[in-house]
């Protein structure tokens, strides 16, 4: 069964650093990444998705690298901003068609101003 | 583009009563999930749904049946509540090609 795990689980940092969170999967045969962002009380919002056959994915500020063999996903926040605090989960999705996501339990990150 | 919409957003319920959740998505995806959320548990597949007409149990379905009548719309409904279904529901879909999951804004249930 696919297991996926998010460090650090809670992450406090000062606005302007880059930060990096971290997403490991068990089972490297997977479709597809998708990180999202959830704000407290609200929805999750798709932030950047990366196939297997991709090494990354840049939007704005963030990038998502994925190296499928080794099991391993980050997402980079260059120049955080307070308005980056939010949840940040990672979901990896194993075959194309039908396949239930399966989630990590996410990384909560405040930047302070 | 409204994406995936739910409704309500928020709802009381007392011990033993029913109630359905309505999820509608207006970009004609094929595939269309349930899932609740809990503090410390994560995002857990309730049912789901691979086509008009189909459903099919993911890993929480106890107390709960599910509904997919015209492809745009997925129906959730709890029979006789329990207060272990006070949760976050959230509905998905998604196309049968690469694309990712879009999520709906969610339903804040409490059972009483």
């Amino acid at each position: 069964k696919q297991e996926v795990t998010q460090i650090p689980a809670a992450l406090s940092v000062p606005e302007g650093e880059n930060l990096v969170l971290n997403c490991s999967f068990t089972d490297s045969a997977i479709y597809n990444l998708q990180w999202f962002r959830q704000d407290p009380g609200k929805g999750l919002t798709s932030l950047l998705l990366i196939q297997s056959s991709q090494r990354e994915q840049t939007s704005g500020r963030l990038n998502a690298s994925l190296d499928k063999s080794s099991g391993r996903s980050t997402l980079y926040i260059a120049a955080s901003q307070p308005g980056d605090s939010a949840t940040y989960l990672c979901a990896v999705k194993e075959n194309s068609g039908y396949s239930t996501l399966t989630f990590g339990k996410g990384t909560m990150l405040l930047v302070s101003p | 583009n409204a994406g995936v919409t739910q409704t309500p957003k928020f709802r009381v319920l007392k011990t033993g009563q029913s109630m359905t959740l309505l999820c509608a998505q207006d970009m004609n995806h094929e595939y269309m999930y349930w899932y609740r959320q809990d503090p410390g548990m994560g995002l857990r597949l309730i049912h789901y749904s691979v086509g008009e007409g189909t459903t099919a149990k993911g890993e929480v379905p106890d107390g709960y049946n599910v509904s997919r009548l015209k492809k745009q719309n997925f129906l959730l409904g709890l029979e006789s509540a329990a207060p272990s279904q006070t949760s976050v529901y959230f509905c998905a879909s998604s196309s049968r090609g690469s694309d990712g999951y879009t999520f709906g804004s969610g339903t804040r249930l409490t059972v009483v």
